[in-house]
């Protein structure tokens, strides 16, 4: 199967900072979507993004295909962007995650 | 709409009992799909069904476990004996195939089961 790799595994931020994750993939995809699960568990979709960037608010993010990796931008980040990010690819191959814990 | 809909929320057996996970989609959405999210193995595809049909249990890890789907608005997970080793928070999630299986998939709460 695809292997996903997200980068860094953990990171700390203190509120307002911006920070760049990343996902490498290992082969072609015609499906690729972040995922944001917050401290409660929750997992909410919040880009479908195969290729091209995207914008949402303080989140953007971008996918290179043709060299097998994406990028999660968070701007000035908010306590509640805490939780753990995940990137999955094709049906779903799902990585192991960024952890991200924003403090006041 | 209310959203994914799950049940129960925690579910506590012991070994060797049958344990039976539901869930409710969005309405009008055409597919379905049942995680596991385990500490080792993170979050793992175990079966999706499209239009009520089981597509792809490449995932489903063993003879114990089976998935229904008996109409548009309700599935179930089921594990036959369970085994501590099953024990997860298992996630149902359903979205509208304009893509196919691949479009946004909306989670519901997720079941967190423990077997002892």
């Amino acid at each position: 199967g695809i292997q996903v790799e997200q980068s860094p595994p953990d990171l700390i931020l203190q509120e307002g900072a911006n920070s760049t994750l990343r996902c490498n993939f290992s082969d072609s995809v015609n499906n690729l979507q972040w995922f944001h699960q917050n401290p409660w568990g929750q997992l909410i979709n919040l880009f479908y993004i195969p290729s091209g960037t995207k914008q949402n608010g303080r989140l953007s993010a971008t996918t290179v295909a043709t060299e097998r990796y994406s990028l999660l931008y968070i701007s000035s980040s908010q306590t509640t962007d805490s939780g753990v990010y995940f990137c999955a690819v094709a049906k779903l191959s799902f990585g192991a995650g960024t952890t991200v814990t924003v403090r006041a | 709409d209310a959203g994914v809909i799950q049940s129960p929320r925690h579910e506590v057996t012991e070994m060797g009992q049958e344990v039976t996970l539901r869930c409710k989609p969005i309405s009008g959405h055409d597919y379905l799909f049942w995680y596991r999210q385990t500490m080792m193995r993170g979050l793992e595809l175990l079966i999706y069904f499209n239009n009520n049909v089981p597509i792809d249990d490449s995932g489903m890890p063993e003879d114990r476990f089976s998935a229904k789907m008996p109409n548009a608005s309700f599935s179930t997970l089921k594990i036959q004996p369970s085994e501590p080793r099953d024990s997860a928070v298992y996630f149902c999630a359903s979205s509208y195939g304009k893509r196919g299986s691949t479009d946004t998939q909306y989670f519901g709460p997720g079941t967190r089961l423990t077997v002892l």
